[in-house]
């Protein structure tokens, strides 16, 4: 079936570092693959999306490419900021009859430090 | 916009008791919820789909008769826990996607189960 692996956290990084949260995925057909964020005491937000091989998606100064020769949607900020501490997930879309499925990586802690 | 709401937030039982939790969707019409499931510090997995109307759809593992999800209408979707034991204790989270709005779903803010 189809399945998301996502880099095991937490991720401690110092404020304006550079970010990289690596996603890889297993997935027949051609899915919509996603970035949700869970900062602490709240529920999962919708950080970026792709639909489609090569596609961009970015939000926020986030941003990740559909890589589909290596099943790939790494995440990447280039200045990270303290306020960007939170839980990622990656997850991908799985279509059936009843309703369009996400499929989710076991997300990834990010700490911010100043 | 595309906000959703969860209640309770937390919520305590004896085992052997049924708790519910709602979900509402307050400014859009969902006519698909999903309930998910999180244990700590492990990812969502998903136990049903409901679509407005119709019975849910549940995941391979997850008894129906155990979480009884109701959708009623547009903008609401209760999940019963029946007959709850400690090993239901868990962190239920509910989405929603729009009607025409393709696949991206809005979360709820989730609802902590402890059965004591």
């Amino acid at each position: 079936g189809n399945s998301v692996t996502q880099m095991e956290g937490p991720v401690t990084l110092s404020e304006e570092a550079f970010l990289t949260i690596n996603c890889t995925y297993t997935a027949t057909g051609y899915p919509s693959l996603f970035w949700y964020v869970q900062y602490p005491g709240e529920g999962l937000q919708l950080l970026l999306k792709a639909t489609k091989a090569d596609d961009k998606g970015s939000n926020k100064g986030f941003e990740a490419t559909y890589r589909k020769e290596t099943t790939s949607f790494h995440l990447e900020k280039g200045s990270v900021q303290v306020s960007d501490s939170a839980v990622y997930f990656c997850a991908l879309s799985d279509w059936s009859e009843y309703g369009n499925k996400l499929v989710f990586g076991a997300g990834t802690i990010l700490r911010v430090k100043s | 916009g595309a906000v959703v709401s969860q209640h309770p937030s937390r919520v305590i039982c004896k085992s052997g008791t049924s708790v519910k939790i709602e979900c509402r969707s307050l400014d859009f019409q969902a006519t698909t919820m999903f309930w998910y499931r999180q244990f700590p510090k492990q990812s969502l997995m998903l136990m049903a789909t409901s679509n407005e109307g119709s019975k849910a759809t549940y995941e391979q593992g997850v008894e129906k008769d155990k979480f009884l999800i109701n959708h009623a209408s547009l903008t609401l979707s209760t999940l019963t826990v029946t007959s709850a034991h400690p090993e239901d204790s868990s962190f239920y989270i509910c989405s929603g996607t729009i009607a025409g709005g393709g696949d991206t779903q809005y979360f709820g803010p989730g609802t902590r189960l402890t059965v004591l």
